[in-house]
């Protein structure tokens, strides 16, 4: 069964400072897309980044960068010059190829970031 | 263009009683997936829908259902609760690109459901 794991409940930064997120998959799929999302305390859970499986080039957003090693399965998340609206929760999520030909989201268990004055 | 909108935000209902929530996708979206987060667990998907069918079904008992309107609204319904069924409901939409949902999911604030 395809399977997303974050390794890690809880994390914190420093105001300013970088922090790396981890998530690793399982996938029999050759040619599939990554997704990072933030879901802000009472708010809205969004989109931060996206990667392509295909693309061997890392996706950057602004302060988001992902570090993509598609052999190790590891899809980490970088967050340089922390703020603290970065607090929230972060889930990684995979689609998995259903019997139906489409695609659902399998999400990891989430991290939830704290970014520190 | 609004978002994706979720009704009610808050409910509380008792064990064996049964609830109704309702989301309504952002406009030209014909896909909404429906999510169930709990503490410790992330988020499990329920199920989606597409077009008025149900598409993919994710790994819960049949007290969860749903179904999804012409107009793309989608309701889920949940019969006989339990306590365990306490969450936070989450509806998302989707644009189809190519046939195929690889893209970006909206999501709403959620219903957070409480079983008393």
């Amino acid at each position: 069964a395809q399977t997303v794991t974050q390794s890690q409940p809880e994390m914190s930064v420093q105001e300013a400072e970088t922090v790396t997120l981890s998530c690793t998959y399982d996938t029999s799929e050759n040619n599939y897309y990554l997704f990072w999302y933030k879901q802000p305390p009472s708010r809205q859970m969004i989109l931060v980044i996206r990667q392509e499986a295909y693309k061997q080039q890392n996706a950057t957003e602004n302060r988001f960068s992902v570090n993509f090693q598609k052999a190790a399965k590891s899809f980490s998340l970088k967050i340089s010059d922390s703020q603290l609206g970065d607090t929230a929760m972060y889930f990684c999520a995979s689609p998995l190829l259903s019997t139906s030909g489409t695609y659902k989201y399998i999400f990891g268990t989430g991290t939830r970031l704290k970014v520190l004055a | 263009k609004a978002g994706v909108t979720q009704t009610p935000r808050y409910l509380i209902k008792t064990r064996g009683q049964q609830v109704t929530l309702s989301c309504s996708p952002i406009s030209g979206h014909r896909s909404v997936s429906w999510y169930q987060q709990t503490p410790g667990q992330g988020l499990q998907f329920l199920f989606e829908y597409f077009s008025e069918t149900q598409r993919n079904k994710g790994n819960f008992p049949g007290r969860f259902s749903g179904r999804q309107f012409s107009n793309s609204r989608s309701e889920m319904n949940v019969s006989t609760l339990e306590l365990g069924d306490s969450a936070l409901y989450l509806c998302a939409s989707s644009l189809e690109v190519a046939g195929q949902n690889t893209g970006e999911l909206f999501f709403g604030e959620g219903s957070r459901l409480t079983v008393l």
